[in-house]
């Protein structure tokens, strides 16, 4: 099982709908990251949480630190919020202090 | 710069040669990743520097792998006796990490590597 799992893995919707990723890991964390990698490659951290949640525009992310659980929601969805969606996690300490690992990566197509 | 640059953009090599990537990380950033992905795969942790810390390597895949950065300037992934396998693209992020706390990372356009 990976330590970090994404769901879903693909995710289709019409424009405006709102949209929920998530994020399970199964490792003690320092950090979550929440990054979006469009179609040409390039990618941009949206959110980095430690606890509780984050709001930036139309999206939001959430962090359950007891269910070790993560959520990104985007509200008013938009063609151009089609990209790939990945959450990452950091390990707590230990020789792997720098670590992140990597969720397989969310799909998300928006349709007009 | 304003942003995180790696070069070259693009290298293709014959199997077993040596191959260097480099970054250049946003100017007073003391975190640096590298960070690799596959064709159609996840991201893939390699290694982090931070400050004069000793790097966290737990991602290095073999000991063809090694990573150099001095200070908190520019950083060279060192690639030995290339693989095939050892195709993918290679990215470079940067930090601005406070003590206690981890700051969103700033990402490079990537170095797209292909052994032949």
């Amino acid at each position: 099982k990976n330590e970090v799992e994404q769901s879903p893995q693909n995710l289709t919707a019409q424009e405006g709908e709102f949209i929920t990723i998530n994020c399970s890991y199964s490792v003690g964390i320092s950090a979550l990251h929440w990054l979006q990698q469009h179609p040409g490659g390039g990618i941009v951290s949206l959110f980095m949480l430690s606890s509780g949640k984050k709001k930036h525009g139309r999206l939001i992310a959430t962090i359950n630190i007891q269910e070790k659980h993560s959520s990104l929601h985007i509200t008013a969805s938009h063609p151009r919020d089609s990209a790939v969606y990945i959450c990452a996690v950091r390990h707590a300490g230990g020789t792997s202090y720098g670590k992140l690992t990597f969720g397989q990566g969310t799909i998300l197509t928006v349709h007009p | 710069g304003a942003g995180v640059s790696q070069s070259p953009s693009n290298k293709v090599t014959e199997k077993g040669k040596d191959v260097e990537l480099r970054c250049d990380p946003i100017s007073g950033h003391t975190a640096l990743y590298w960070y690799r992905q596959r064709l159609g795969q996840g991201l893939e942790f390699l290694i982090y520097f931070q400050g004069n810390s000793a790097p966290d390597k737990s991602g290095l895949p073999s000991d063809r792998f090694s990573a150099e950065r001095t200070g908190e300037s520019v950083s060279t992934l060192t690639i030995q006796r290339t693989q095939q396998e050892d195709s993918a693209v290679y990215l470079c992020a940067s930090s601005l990490l406070s003590i206690g706390l981890s700051n969103e990372q700033f990402f490079g356009p990537g170095t797209r590597l292909t052994v032949l």
